[in-house]
């Protein structure tokens, strides 16, 4: 079985600054993906970023960037120029690709607050 | 389009009633599921269909009744639901898992 391990439950930033999130995971398949979702108070799941196991280069999706350890298994998520509408509880997420029922497993996520 | 939409936003029901959710997409995924989220807590799975086939039943209480009439529409049928069952009900498809989720903005659910 695998895990998906945040262990913040929250986080304060001011606007601009940099602010990076933590996640690690546990599993012994080698075919799976993590990404990072972000619920704003408006409720919906939106994809931020994702990544590849196989893929060593780090994902980046404009001021997303992630840290991905696969050794140490850390999926780390760093927000550049925060901006208020970056407040909202970020899940990290993972999906593993073996088998034929591949579910998808969440952190238990991080409040961002971006202070004015 | 891409959004995934549901209806209702907000739905208040008794113990005794009988309600439907439901879930439109029309990105031609062919994976669809639903989620049940608590505030501040993460979104737990209880359902996923895969080509409007039933292939993962979290042990769900049979008061909670999934549908999948076509490819862009899911339903989740509630009868004799508790208190405890109130929470955010999420929906969402995807393509193929390794794309991710795309997921709808929710029904929140008060059982009285």
């Amino acid at each position: 079985a695998q895990t998906v391990t945040q262990s913040q439950p929250e986080m304060s930033v001011q606007e601009a600054e940099t602010v990076t999130l933590s996640c690690t995971y546990d599993t012994s398949e080698n075919n799976y993906y993590l990404f990072w979702y972000k619920q704003p108070p408006s409720r919906q799941m939106i994809l931020v970023i994702r990544q590849e196991a196989y893929k060593q280069q780090n994902a980046t999706e404009n001021r997303f960037s992630v840290n991905f350890q696969k050794a140490a298994k850390s999926f780390s998520l760093k927000i550049s120029d925060s901006q208020l509408g970056d407040t909202a509880m970020y899940f990290c997420a993972f999906i593993n690709l073996t088998g034929a029922n591949s579910k998808l497993t969440f952190g238990k996520g991080i409040t961002l607050s971006v202070r004015p | 389009d891409t959004e995934v939409t549901q209806t209702p936003k907000h739905l208040v029901m008794g113990m005794t009633n009988k309600k439907s959710l439901k879930c439109e997409q029309h990105m031609g995924h062919r994976a669809m599921y639903w989620y049940k989220q608590k505030a501040k807590k993460p979104p737990e799975l209880m359902f996923v269909y895969s080509y409007e086939k039933l292939s993962i039943n979290e042990s769900v209480p049979s008061r909670f009744s999934p549908e999948c009439p076509n490819s862009s529409l899911l339903n989740l049928h509630l009868h004799a639901l508790q208190p405890e069952d109130s929470a955010l009900y999420l929906c969402a498809s995807s393509v193929t898992p390794r794309d991710g989720y795309t997921f709808g903005s929710g029904t929140r659910l008060t059982v009285v």
